[in-house]
């Protein structure tokens, strides 16, 4: 069975301050992980992907998510977060056997000033 | 540059009038989805096309249908809109995973359609 657990439904940061959004997954085959964001009224946006490669990924925006395989964890990070950041993010799995992809229920960033 | 297009962007209907959604793809990909999010939740897959293959999700209502006459479109039909059917509706595109090599395609959205019921 495949799926995908986002940690915190809310984060708060400050401007400036590292970004953390957690996920855990579950996948019985080899998976590839996503991580997509949305702004209000947005379509989603993909921001990186890992796909087997390497398990440090980075993505558009400064965003990067490092695959622990021995943790089921694809956290996404920040260095320093910005304004133009704050939106929901969707952390998404699938297994590699079909055209499905299974969505964590998202984490909303929001960037204090 | 190749991308996934719904129009509108915003939909009113009456409750119980059928309405229908469009979505157009450039990108020449096999697969095409409809999502439906509600508000602050993640998106909920309807169903899916490979080429002409229809893929239902179990739990879809059957007041949702949808057709793809071709690669690039796909329709998705709702025959009598209730209150609980406002929502983003979302299309995406993928390549094949039984075509190409795993783990070389993702997702491309288009930028939904609100569907407001009266």
């Amino acid at each position: 069975a495949q799926s995908v657990t986002q940690l915190d439904s809310h984060v708060s940061v400050s401007e400036g301050t590292p970004v953390l959004l957690r996920c855990n997954y579950s996948s019985s085959y080899s998976p590839s992980l996503f991580w997509y964001v949305q702004h209000p009224n947005k379509g989603l946006q993909l921001l990186l992907k890992y796909t087997s490669a390497a398990t440090l990924v980075k993505g558009i925006n400064g965003f990067e998510a490092e695959f622990k395989k021995s943790e089921t964890s694809f956290h996404l990070t920040k260095p320093s977060a910005h304004m133009s950041d704050a939106a929901e993010y969707f952390c998404v799995v699938t297994p590699n056997t079909g055209n499905q992809f299974y969505f964590g229920t998202g984490t909303s960033l929001t960037v204090i000033p | 540059d190749a991308m996934v297009i719904q129009n509108p962007r915003y939909q009113v209907t009456q409750f119980g009038k059928p309405v229908t959604l469009s979505c157009s793809q450039t990108l020449n990909h096999n697969v095409m989805y409809w999502y439906q999010q509600k508000s602050s939740q993640a998106p909920k897959l309807l169903f899916h096309y490979y080429d002409k293959d229809f893929n239902n999700e179990a739990d879809t209502p059957d007041n949702f249908q949808s057709r793809r006459p071709n690669t690039s479109f796909c329709f998705l039909d709702i025959r009598s809109p209730g209150l609980g059917d406002a929502a983003m509706y979302l299309c995406a595109t993928s390549r094949d995973i039984r075509i190409e090599y795993p783990g070389t395609y993702e997702q491309y959205f288009g930028p939904g359609t609100r569907l407001t019921v009266t």
